[in-house]
């Protein structure tokens, strides 16, 4: 059972471009939702994460909308660049559930 | 401040071999998480220590698996009789709170 289903599997933009990348959680138990790149030959870096008390919250270009009813959050990237080029992972967490759900990454390039 | 770091980053073995992999944590946090990455999907969870004690080790495969943190720090995965469904990337957390994890670079480990 897939706890957190991600899309797109891949993703082009052009440099300037809206990136968006969505994910649906199952397990209300979650309380925790945070983004993780990774480049390649490279462990997850956080870049950013949201709890469900607040509907969005945004650091620099990185924006992740949170629909708590849905159970659905997605991440947004404004004027996305080549060097934004990586996986996203979206991943959740909650209660006494520590543990990491990832979904299974979206490869996002972005042409110059 | 120094990051998690993992040795080796490359590991190379043979089927029916053993391997040790080294999780070296961040200073001061408590959380040490152990995760496989396959090619193409999200890190999976396998085992989580707090302290010196593993407080869940229900994400490991079977009991070829092995991971120990005797003095709440430096953490070691060991696999036994290693097969060549095994070859992945295995990362190390660690964190401070129940939430922020931050991962290593990993171990790629290869089983010929």
């Amino acid at each position: 059972q897939q706890q957190v289903k991600q899309s797109p599997q891949s993703l082009i933009v052009q440099k300037g471009g809206i990136s968006i990348i969505n994910c649906a959680y199952e397990n209300t138990a979650f309380d925790y939702f945070p983004w993780y790149q990774q480049f390649p030959g490279k462990g997850p870096a956080l870049l950013i994460a949201i709890r469900p008390d607040v509907s969005e919250k945004k650091e620099g270009r990185f924006t992740i909308s949170f629909n708590k009813s849905a159970k659905q959050f997605s991440l947004h990237i404004m004027d996305s660049q080549p060097g934004d080029s990586a996986t996203y992972f979206c991943a959740a967490t909650g209660g006494s559930n520590y543990k990491l759900t990832f979904g299974k990454g979206t490869l996002l390039t972005v042409n110059p | 401040g120094a990051g998690v770091s993992q040795t080796p980053s490359n590991k190379v073995t043979e089927k029916g071999k053993y391997v040790e992999l080294r999780c070296d944590p961040i200073s001061g946090h408590t959380a040490l998480y152990w995760y496989r990455q396959s090619l193409g999907q999200g890190p999976e969870f396998l085992i989580y220590f707090q302290g010196t004690g593993a407080a869940d080790d229900s994400g490991l495969p079977n009991d070829r698996f092995f991971a120990v943190r005797p003095e709440g720090s430096v953490s070691t995965l060991k696999i036994q009789r290693t097969e060549r469904g095994d070859s992945a990337v295995y990362l190390c957390a660690s964190s401070y709170d129940s939430d922020t994890q931050y991962f290593g670079p990993g171990t790629r480990l290869t089983v010929l």
